[in-house]
């Protein structure tokens, strides 16, 4: 069984559109994270959710919102897409409940959606 | 920006020992060491941390110095499996600011 999925694995789209990333973890795990994974490698957080309320929120363009219907899923929707928006989206997920604490041990990464805007 | 340095790329030879420098001279006393590794295609996995003294677990050893300023990621027996970037991150608990910067590709040379 996989622990961390996300679909779609790929997205290709045009700019001006609204999509979605949907994700889900069957680890029980209460917190949950988007990464992005830019051209040039690096890896940032995005945001982190523990128990379906919002936790951290970097410097993320507003177009850019999360939702949880639950404690297994964070679904990443991205309004007016722009070309910056290309890049490898990660979710992950764990255990920890602490509010604002980054449990770097125990973070479980789905395989990532490579989004391409056109 | 990332607050370590790696190199860019490593070669090791399998079976050998792969030694994964990092630098991250400004650490503060809080801020434990992170290893990640990231095989092609695939989302980083964790591999250890460390805070002030040398750990070792089934897949790796952590070395830091005393200073702390420095570690060293070392893979004892390293295998063509093994051929992945390897993230070294510092980071308290509590920051919110959680960057991987471009890591060491490391290739495990037959």
């Amino acid at each position: 069984d996989t622990a961390v999925s996300q679909t779609p694995k790929y997205l290709v789209t045009q700019m001006g559109n609204d999509k979605s990333i949907k994700c889900e973890q069957n680890l029980g795990h209460d917190t949950m994270y988007w990464y992005k994974q830019d051209s040039k490698k690096f890896l940032k957080i995005m945001f982190s959710y523990n128990n379906k309320e919002l936790i951290i929120n970097e410097t993320v363009p507003n177009r850019f919102s999360p939702k949880s219907p639950d404690k297994a899923h964070l679904n990443l929707h991205i309004n007016s897409l722009e070309l910056g928006d290309s890049a490898v989206y990660f979710c992950a997920s764990s255990q920890g409940r602490g509010r604002g604490v980054w449990y770097g041990h125990e973070q479980y990464f789905g395989p990532g959606t490579r989004l391409t805007v056109t | 920006d990332a607050k370590t340095t790696q190199p860019p790329s490593m070669d090791c030879a399998e079976g050998r020992a792969a030694n994964l420098p990092c630098n991250h001279s400004t650490i503060s006393g809080n801020e434990y060491v992170y290893w990640y590794r990231q095989i092609h295609s695939q989302g980083p996995q964790y591999i250890i941390h460390g805070l002030k003294n040398n750990e070792t677990n089934e897949m790796a050893s952590l070395i830091i110095t005393e200073d702390r300023k420095s570690s060293t990621l070392i893979l004892p027996h390293a295998t063509l499996r093994d051929t992945a970037v390897y993230y070294c991150i510092v980071r308290a608990n509590r920051d919110d600011k959680i960057i991987f910067g471009k890591g060491t590709r490391l290739h495990i040379l037959p």
